[in-house]
């Protein structure tokens, strides 16, 4: 079956410009995560969706960043006013339900590059 | 302040030997633990995982050790196969007053040689 998507694959922005990233997720999986990856650092978790509740925020980096999720499908994390830091390859997971010991099947992401 | 830590960013292996990959946390709550393998321009992958109560976890050449004690877990391949060249990134998570929380290790770089 089709796995997690992500779009667009790759976003060239200049700073202080919003943009907006799509996640698609595995159909039937109620929980959704948002993680960051800045270049060689490891995947840091933003924030994850229980159907399309968002139980704890505290994850994302600033008051710039907000997602979203319509019922049981796409996502979208949105950065307001972009800056250079930014720039990171972002990745969408998600999994049948949230728990920790599910595992979480990932989207190739989105490399975005903050100008 | 990396609950997770990946110390080695990087380790080569002959291929058939065994290669053995390390990771350290930090936070007592975490009860359980995975690892998840990523080729380039590819989201991570699953591979195996490992509950607090168990101190090992084995499917087919992958085997998982936890030590409580010493906070400290590792991933043994044998025999390391080319195919198994990639990142591989350590991850805890626990429930924390009703959410969960998910953190990653920055990972260690398998080269196998072949």
């Amino acid at each position: 079956g089709a796995g997690v998507s992500q779009s667009p694959s790759n976003k060239v922005t200049e700073k202080g410009k919003d943009v907006e990233l799509r996640c698609d997720p595995i159909s039937g999986h109620t929980a959704l995560y948002w993680y960051r990856q800045r270049l060689g650092q490891g995947l840091e978790f933003l924030i994850y969706f229980q159907g399309n509740s968002a139980p704890d925020k505290s994850g994302l980096p600033s008051d710039r960043f907000s997602a979203e999720r319509t019922g049981e499908s796409v996502s979208t994390l949105t950065i307001q006013r972009t800056q250079q830091e930014d720039s990171a390859v972002y990745l969408c997971a998600s999994s049948p339900i949230v728990g920790q010991k599910n595992e979480q099947y990932f989207g190739p992401g989105t490399r975005l590059t903050v100008t | 302040d990396q609950q997770v830590k990946q110390n080695s960013p990087s380790l080569s292996v002959q291929e058939g030997r065994i290669s053995i990959l390390n990771c350290d946390y930090t936070n007592s709550m975490f009860d359980y633990f995975l690892w998840y393998k990523k080729y380039p321009a590819e989201g991570p992958t699953f591979l195996i995982s490992i509950s607090s109560i168990k101190d090992k976890n084995e499917d087919g050449r992958f085997t998982v050790f936890l030590n409580k004690s010493a906070k400290h877990l590792s991933l043994h391949i044998v025999p390391s196969q080319p195919g198994d060249s990639a990142v591989y990134f350590c991850a805890a998570s626990a429930e924390i007053a009703g959410t969960y929380k998910y953190i990653f290790g920055t990972g260690t770089r398998l080269k196998v040689l072949a």
